[in-house]
């Protein structure tokens, strides 16, 4: 059981707008910065977004972060069909088990 | 660019030590940032395993910690990691990287599947 919390599926049409929410607690992310990670089928993970909502160069407008509380919430717009991917958060916990965790990831379908 | 790459045997019988090195191109480790693994079973989700700076300070994963040993060698530009009394439950692709600020992941390797068999 992953210490963030992610649905396990979301999906969209073409061109349509998604959200995909990452939960925590005050040890983790209610106190530390959220990064995001796409993974595509067969290959390593990659950073998406950092710092909660900031893009690494080449990443395009099209994916968005923000962060509430202990919440963290990845946007993507436009979707397309490359879009496909599992997607994870990730953050720092605080607490006596400190050290890097991750959500279980989220599966995304774009029909 | 940053580049890592792991290597290491892709098959280890269970009860041994899994040992993988990853070397690091394109940015000097002796530079700064932390330097770490993760890993993923087949099918499933990331699990950190523990992250070393290049002085030789490590934080490991609690749930693994008594089976983990992360080291650096700074004049290869390359680090280790070593996992005793592995199991089935050890299969997975590992994979080394680069973490920043807030333990943000900027640079992956390309991952080595590693398969606990007999």
């Amino acid at each position: 059981q992953s210490v963030l919390t992610q649905p396990p599926s979301v999906s969209a049409a073409p061109g349509q707008k998604v959200t995909i929410s990452c939960s925590g607690s005050s040890s983790n992310i209610g106190n530390n910065y959220v990064s995001w990670y796409q993974q595509l089928p067969g290959t390593a993970p990659k950073l998406l977004i950092y710092e909660n909502n900031k893009r690494p160069s080449g990443i395009p407008d099209r994916f968005s972060g923000s962060k509430s509380g202990t919440s963290a919430t990845l946007g993507i717009t436009g979707l397309q069909t490359g879009d496909e991917a599992d997607y994870y958060c990730g953050t720092w916990d605080s607490s006596l088990s400190a050290g890097k965790v991750f959500g279980g990831g989220t599966k995304l379908t774009v029909l | 660019q940053v580049q890592l790459q792991e290597s290491g045997p892709g098959l280890v019988k269970p009860s041994e030590t899994l040992s993988l090195t990853c070397a690091v191109s394109g940015y000097s480790i002796s530079s700064g940032y932390y330097w770490g693994w993760i890993r993923q079973p087949p099918g499933k989700g990331l699990e950190w395993i523990g992250s070393i700076y290049h002085s030789g300070s490590t934080y490991y994963n609690p749930s693994l910690k008594s089976r983990v040993t992360i080291s650096v060698d700074t004049s290869k530009n390359q680090f280790s990691l070593k996992l005793s009394s592995v199991t089935a439950a050890d299969t997975a692709v590992y994979y080394c990287a680069r973490l920043g600020v807030g333990a943000t992941i900027d640079y992956w390797g390309q991952g080595t599947l590693v398969t606990v068999s007999s």
